[in-house]
């Protein structure tokens, strides 16, 4: 597509519930990203793939959260039993994974996620 | 990943120049210097992209002297649409890119 997709772009859960928020990079792009930014707060890094391999995941915040990426294309980020404090915007972001010049990184408009 | 340190807010008026500088003092000899844009409610967009001197284009231009250990973003003739979040970021390539606080430019009429 002509930029990165992002779904659903707004979600009211209840605590407990399970969510699943996918990103769609733009055609090409080797390298995804998920953030996570809360009200009034900056970029929370969680994730990044190279292809469907995640190198580092240290950024999730518990175990209750997951990420997948399949045929080096769409990407899913899983919340399990979602609690109040994972209300925020959930940012996706993708690039083509090489030296600079032009690792650009283009990001979507965002899940926005309000637990209840 | 460079460690990056830039204000955390900056006030403004219309029509004035805003110098937004960060300091990079562990840059590593492949990384360039990126610079994001964030409005309210919608993801960061790229501004411009530097490694050395300067670099310009029609959004703004981006400063970076001989040592590399800061740079400076400046926007001229800012409007109120400029309001916004500016981060600085210091890599050579994808992977764990770190975005901190950023600077909160405030542009008054």
């Amino acid at each position: 597509g002509a930029g990165v997709s992002q779904s659903p772009s707004n979600k009211v859960t209840e605590k407990g519930k399970d969510v699943e928020l996918r990103c769609d990079p733009i055609s090409g792009h080797t390298a995804l990203y998920w953030y996570r930014q809360s009200l009034g707060q900056g970029l929370e890094f969680l994730i990044y793939f190279q292809g469907n391999s995640a190198p580092d995941k240290s950024g999730l915040p518990s175990d209750r959260f997951s990420a997948e990426r399949t045929g080096g294309s769409v990407s899913t980020l899983t919340i399990q039993r979602t609690q109040q404090e994972d209300s925020a915007v959930y940012l996706c972001a993708s690039s083509l994974l090489t030296a600079i010049p032009g690792n650009t990184i283009y990001f979507g408009e965002g899940s926005w996620l309000t637990v209840v | 990943l460079a460690k990056t340190t830039q204000p955390i807010s900056m006030d403004s008026y219309e029509g004035q120049e805003v110098n937004i500088t960060c300091s990079h003092n562990n840059i590593a000899t492949n990384d360039y210097i990126t610079w994001y844009q964030q409005f309210p409610s919608q993801g960061p967009r790229f501004i411009i992209q530097g490694y050395k001197t300067k670099v310009t284009n029609e959004v703004a231009s981006l400063f970076i002297p001989a040592d590399r250990k800061s740079s400076t973003l400046s926007l001229p003739r800012v409007s109120l649409s400029d309001t916004a979040v500016y981060y600085c970021l210091v890599y050579n390539q994808g992977g764990k890119l770190i975005f901190g606080q950023g600077t909160e430019l405030s542009v008054k009429p």
